[in-house]
């Protein structure tokens, strides 16, 4: 079965310290991987990507997430997290022999303190 | 970039009252619209695919005829609540996909109902 495993709930971070949001994948075939954040009562909005090519993507608002095929992973990262990065984060997988649908993983909220 | 446009944000019906829920595609033809429901706190769920042209497929456990989907055109498609009920009550969202240059997905900004 195709799954999307976000392990953390929740990750807690200091503002100014760098940030992960683990996710792993469980698919066949070469899946194309997405990163969405969502903030209250609104809808998804697209980080970054990973289709084909180098496996350091980098998105919107200084957030990169690295594509490791052997581990079956795709960690979201920031350098340095900000309080307005607060957010429930969503990885998500399309994998080839579904057509178009994506994969959700459970989310992981993420809390940034001053 | 594409934007799929949501209405309402949010509604509040009595029970036994049926809900449209809109989605646009803004600068770009939808020939998909996914549409998912979210409960507080937890992940989307993929209630129903919905094409232009033909007839939408749910998935397994959504009510066909309590969740009607209609893909009007290549820059609408709708999703009705019938005869809704308090346990309808939820974060309901669509996306559609978008090939070409740009591979992703685009979602609307969510609709809150509340059936009370």
């Amino acid at each position: 079965a195709q799954s999307v495993a976000q392990p953390e709930d929740q990750v807690n971070v200091a503002e100014g310290n760098p940030l992960t949001v683990k996710c792993t994948y469980s698919v066949s075939g070469n899946p194309y991987l997405f990163w969405y954040v969502q903030y209250p009562n609104r809808g998804l909005q697209f980080l970054l990507k990973y289709i084909t090519g180098d496996n350091l993507v980098k998105g919107s608002y200084g957030f990169e997430a690295e594509f490791n095929k052997s581990q079956t992973s795709f960690h979201l990262k920031k350098p340095s997290a900000l309080v307005s990065d607060s957010a429930l984060y969503f990885c998500a997988v399309r994998p080839m022999e579904y057509g178009n649908k994506l994969v959700f993983g459970a989310g992981t909220i993420l809390r940034v303190k001053s | 970039g594409a934007v799929v446009s949501q209405h309402p944000s949010w509604v509040i019906c009595k029970s036994g009252t049926s809900v449209k829920i809109e989605c646009r595609s803004l600068d770009f033809q939808a020939t998909t619209m996914f549409w998912y429901r979210q409960f507080p706190k937890q992940s989307l769920m993929l209630m129903a695919t919905s094409n232009e042209g033909s007839k939408a497929t749910y998935e397994q456990g959504v009510e066909k005829d309590k969740f009607l989907i209609n893909h009007a055109s290549l820059t609408l498609s709708t999703l009705t609540v019938t005869s809704a009920h308090p346990e309808d009550s939820s974060f309901y969202i669509c996306s559609a996909p978008q090939g070409g240059t740009y591979w992703g997905y685009t979602f609307g900004s969510g609709t809150r109902l509340t059936v009370v």
